[in-house]
C-alpha cells in the first residue's frame, strides 16, 4: 500500500519560514492536499491540488509537489500557525494520510 | 455555507455495533462525495470511506468487512455503522465533503467522540 511519511516535528521561528515535507513514492505524479488542525479542532484545508489555495486561506500558506517530495511552506510563521499538519493523498481509489507534523512557533 | 455536524452514541460497547449519522446543512447532499474519517486520541488521521449520493460507496481496506455507510437524500443525511468494535475503534469520529470533481476535503464537521468501553 502507498506511504506517506511526515517529519514528526518542524519549529519555525516567529516570522520565519517553515517547510513541512511530505515523502511517497513518485509523489509529483498525484494530487497532495494539506490540512491545518488546531488542537481540540477539526483539520481545516490549506492547500489542494499541490499549490492551491482555498478561500480564506492567507497567501503565506504555499505548497509544492515533485518528485518523491511534497512541501507545504508557511511564510512569515505566527503563533497562530501553530499546529499539526498532514498531507493527503488518493492511491487506487482509497485515501492515504501522512502521520502528522507538529509545528511549532518558537 | 454548507456545513456538517456528527451525532450519535458517545459510548458503544465492545462487540456492538458503532452508528453516526452526519447531516448536511446549508446545501444539498445530493451531489458530492461524503467520507467519514476517524483519529484515535493523540494519533492521526485514518480515513474510513465514502459514499456519493447515488449510492455507490468506497471503504479503506483495514475496515472493509465492518464498515457500511449509507445515505438518506430526503433527510440530508449519511451515516456509518461499524460493526464489532474494540477498544482501538474508539476515536473522534469526523464526517467531510469531497466535492464532485476535486479530491480534497473542503469542509469537516467538528468530529464527534465515541469511547468503546463496557
Amino acid at each position: 500500500s502507498y506511504e506517506l511519511t511526515q517529519p514528526l516535528s518542524v519549529s519555525v521561528a516567529l516570522g520565519q519560514t517553515a517547510r513541512i515535507t511530505c515523502g511517497g513514492n513518485n509523489i509529483g505524479s498525484k494530487n497532495v492536499h494539506w490540512y491545518q488542525q488546531k488542537p481540540g479542532q477539526a483539520p481545516v484545508l490549506v492547500i489542494y491540488t499541490d499549490s492551491k489555495r482555498p478561500s480564506g486561506i492567507p497567501e503565506r500558506f504555499s505548497g509544492s509537489n515533485s518528485g518523491n517530495t511534497a512541501t507545504l511552506t508557511i511564510s512569515r510563521a505566527q503563533a497562530g500557525d501553530e499546529a499539526d499538519y498532514y498531507c493527503h493523498v488518493w492511491d487506487s481509489s482509497t485515501v492515504v494520510f501522512g502521520g502528522g507534523t507538529k509545528l511549532t512557533v518558537l | 455555507q454548507v456545513q456538517l455536524q456528527e451525532s450519535g452514541p458517545g459510548l458503544v460497547k465492545p462487540s456492538e455495533t458503532l452508528s453516526l449519522t452526519c447531516t448536511v446543512s446549508g446545501g444539498s447532499i445530493s451531489s458530492h462525495y461524503w467520507s467519514w474519517i476517524r483519529q484515535p486520541p493523540g494519533k492521526g488521521l485514518e480515513w474510513i470511506g465514502y459514499i456519493h449520493y447515488s449510492g455507490s460507496t468506497n471503504y479503506t481496506p483495514s475496515l472493509k468487512s465492518r464498515v457500511t455507510i449509507s445515505v438518506d437524500t430526503s433527510k440530508n443525511q449519511f451515516s456509518l455503522n461499524l460493526s464489532s468494535v474494540t477498544a482501538a475503534d474508539t476515536a473522534i469520529y469526523y464526517c467531510a465533503r469531497r466535492p464532485d470533481g476535486g479530491s480534497a476535503f473542503d469542509i469537516w464537521g467538528q468530529g464527534t467522540m465515541v469511547t468503546v468501553s463496557s
